[in-house]
């Protein structure tokens, strides 16, 4: 029972152009929210993170935007960067826990 | 600073043997987590321990599987008789307390043949 889901196994996008990427869940009890970004070889690395009293918060070039009812978050990158071609994970957390339940990731490419 | 420093990086046993990965935390951080993730997956919990205590080994394996934190050094996660499944990227994370400074190693590359 995946409780977290991305869908979209891979993304292109222009360099320069907005990438967004999607996130889904299934578990109410969730009210932490996190986005990594993962090279090849390497461990995640934290990006941004929106609690759940939160329905937007932004970093830099990245936003994230939650949506309780639809159980839906999303990663907006602006401008995208072809150092931004990654592995993107969503992962959420119930802020009384520890554990971080992540989705199975979206490849980022981003073109010159 | 050093962040969380895991090792061996890629580590290749044969079927039945045991593997032993080993993971530094960032110093000061006094929670340590292991995640496993298999090919083309997403990370998955395996276990969560403080100094000298598991709090919570609810995604370990029942058999073969076990991890410690002793008052001394690293955290271990011990893998017994080894088999073509265990093969898989195994991660570790510490954090402070919470999930403030959640950070993750490089990661053990675990193949079995």
């Amino acid at each position: 029972d995946q409780q977290v889901k991305q869908n979209s196994p891979s993304l292109s996008v222009q360099e320069g152009r907005i990438s967004i990427l999607n996130c889904d869940y299934t578990n109410s009890m969730f009210d932490y929210f996190l986005w990594y970004k993962k090279y090849p070889a390497e461990g995640p690395t934290f990006l941004i993170s929106i609690s759940s009293i939160k329905d937007k918060n932004e970093d830099g070039r990245f936003t994230v935007f939650l949506n309780k009812s639809a159980k839906h978050l999303s990663l907006h990158i602006v401008p995208s960067q072809p150092g931004d071609s990654a592995v993107y994970f969503c992962a959420a957390a119930n802020n009384a826990g520890n554990m971080l339940t992540f989705g199975g990731g979206t490849r980022l490419m981003v073109k010159p | 600073n050093a962040g969380v420093m895991q090792n061996p990086r890629h580590l290749v046993r044969r079927r039945g043997q045991e593997a032993r990965l080993r993971c530094s935390p960032v110093k000061g951080h006094s929670h340590v987590y292991w995640y496993r993730q298999l090919p083309e997956e997403g990370l998955k919990f395996m276990v969560y321990l403080q100094k000298e205590n598991i709090i919570d080994e609810s995604g370990m394996p029942k058999e073969r599987f076990s991890a410690e934190f002793p008052k001394e050094g690293p955290s271990i996660l011990r893998i017994q008789q080894v088999v073509r499944g265990d093969s898989a990227a195994y991660f570790c994370a510490s954090s402070p307390r919470g999930l403030d400074g959640y950070t993750f190693g490089s990661g053990t590359r675990l193949t079995v043949v």
